[in-house]
């Protein structure tokens, strides 16, 4: 079992819609979490970051942390053809957040 | 404009070759890593560095080798001993230092090296 699972997709919707894009993880001992937008053959950007529990806000996106879950959400309101990539979900246990664990990624289409 | 940069942006390789990539960063970051990106797998921690002259092995170690002779480059050879070494590669920088309360500690990417081996 790996240590963090995303669903790879692919995903496809409708501009507008809200999207939800999820990880799951085993190590309770992650505390900080990332999510990553690459787009196609370029290398990944910092979308959010987040420590312990919660929500995070930023314009059209939210990021939701469960660690009683092991699950961590990414929302994407009112979606646009240049939300079109790959988000990967990322966490770490330690202090420095240095040695990341990353999901497969999941891949994004944004219909017009 | 700082940030962090990459070549070859595209590698070929010969079966039994040693080849290195290179990765520089102006950021001024203590601390540099290398990933690899296959298809469906996400990122692969291979190797990290947390300041000059030391550096430590990731999850997917075998068959590279890297040196941190400067604090502006990390450079990462793959050996002719990585059985599969096709892929995309990609180096990152960071801080380094521990996170403080309501500070990210962002890892910063560059823009890849796609190696193919013939």
């Amino acid at each position: 079992q790996k240590e963090v699972e995303q669903d790879p997709g692919p995903l496809s919707v409708p501009e507008g819609a809200i999207v939800s894009l999820n990880c799951t993880y085993s190590n309770s001992a992650f505390q900080y979490f990332m999510w990553y937008r690459q787009y196609s053959r370029k290398g990944p950007e910092l979308l959010m970051y987040t420590y312990s529990s919660g929500n995070k806000e930023d314009g059209r996106f939210t990021a939701q942390v469960d660690k009683s879950s092991k699950y961590i959400s990414l929302f994407i309101r009112d979606s646009q053809p240049s939300d079109s990539a790959t988000y990967l979900c990322a966490m770490s246990a330690d202090q420095g957040a240095q040695k990341l664990v990353f999901g497969q990624g999941t891949r994004l289409t944004i219909n017009p | 404009d700082g940030g962090i940069t990459q070549s070859p942006k595209y590698l070929f390789r010969k079966e039994g070759q040693n080849v290195t990539l290179s990765c520089e960063q102006n950021l001024n970051h203590d601390a540099m890593y290398w990933y690899r990106q296959d298809p469906g797998q996400g990122l692969r921690l291979i190797y990290y560095s947390q300041i000059v002259n030391d550096f430590q092995k990731g999850d997917i170690a075998e068959g590279y080798s890297v040196s941190r002779e400067k604090k502006e480059s990390f450079p990462l050879t793959v050996t002719s001993a990585q059985k599969n070494p096709t892929a995309f590669y990609l180096c990152a920088s960071s801080t380094g230092h521990p996170v403080l309360a309501g500070e990210d500690n962002e890892q910063f990417f560059g823009p890849g090296t796609r190696l193919t081996v013939l």
